[in-house]
């Protein structure tokens, strides 16, 4: 079955990077973008953006450009997102999710990995 | 960007009873348009695509209508395991947004 499994939570400083993982199982990953999604108290839910596992390319929300940086690995199915100078409201789960249609036009995301808390704490 | 302006926030009905909620778009989407049940520690699940497609597996009395603007999902009789949040997600163009989440709880 089409399968995301995130990395495991993670405590930060101010000022410090995150990066987490994502890899995918029981389907083709280089067809499906994968998308970024974070989940805060005070925000709800919050998409941080999309990469192309099979080009690389990537769109970012406008509020995450020049912090956020999604790559992946097509050899290990993973993809991942950096998060960097992160501050105390960053504190969130961050879910990798996939594109319910693949690549192509812009639609949503049916199968979602497990989340990853991520806290920012001094 | 697309504003999801999403009402109630949170209800409390009876089992049996029909629920519905309601997303509206800052402007016109079409159907693109997705509903998604949250319940605690769990990630999303899709359940409805293109407003009003029901994803497989998915119960009946869940449905969704509506399209440009205005878009309703429906519980036509709650049950015990429909306690989660449900939330609304625009996907007409880039960037996605969400509404801001209704917290269905039972009376």
């Amino acid at each position: 079955q089409v399968q995301l499994v995130q990395s495991g939570a993670e405590v930060k400083k101010p000022g410090a990077s995150v990066k987490v993982s994502c890899e995918a199982s029981g389907y083709t990953f280089s067809t499906y973008y994968i998308h970024w999604v974070r989940q805060t108290p005070g925000q709800g839910l919050e998409w941080m953006g999309r990469i192309n596992p099979n080009s690389g390319g990537t769109n970012y929300a406008r509020k995450f450009e020049g912090r956020v940086s999604m790559t992946r690995d097509t050899s290990i199915r993973t993809a991942y997102m950096d998060l960097s100078n992160l501050r105390f409201d960053d504190t969130a789960i961050y879910y990798c999710a996939r594109d319910s249609r693949g690549i192509g036009p812009v639609y949503g995301m049916d199968v979602w990995g497990q989340g990853t808390t991520v806290t920012v704490s001094s | 960007d697309i504003k999801m302006t999403q009402s109630p926030s949170s209800l409390s009905a009876s089992v049996g009873d029909g629920v519905t909620i309601t997303c509206q778009a800052s402007q016109g989407i079409s159907n693109f348009l997705n509903w998604y049940q949250q319940k605690p520690g769990k990630p999303p699940k899709l359940l409805i695509t293109g407003a009003s497609n029901l994803e497989t597996g998915v119960p009946s009395r869940f449905s969704g209508t509506g399209s440009g603007k205005y878009f309703t999902f429906t519980i036509s009789s709650l049950q015990p395991e429909d306690v989660a949040t449900y939330y609304c997600l625009n996907y007409d163009n880039l960037p996605l947004t969400f509404g801001g989440g209704t917290r269905v709880e039972i009376k």
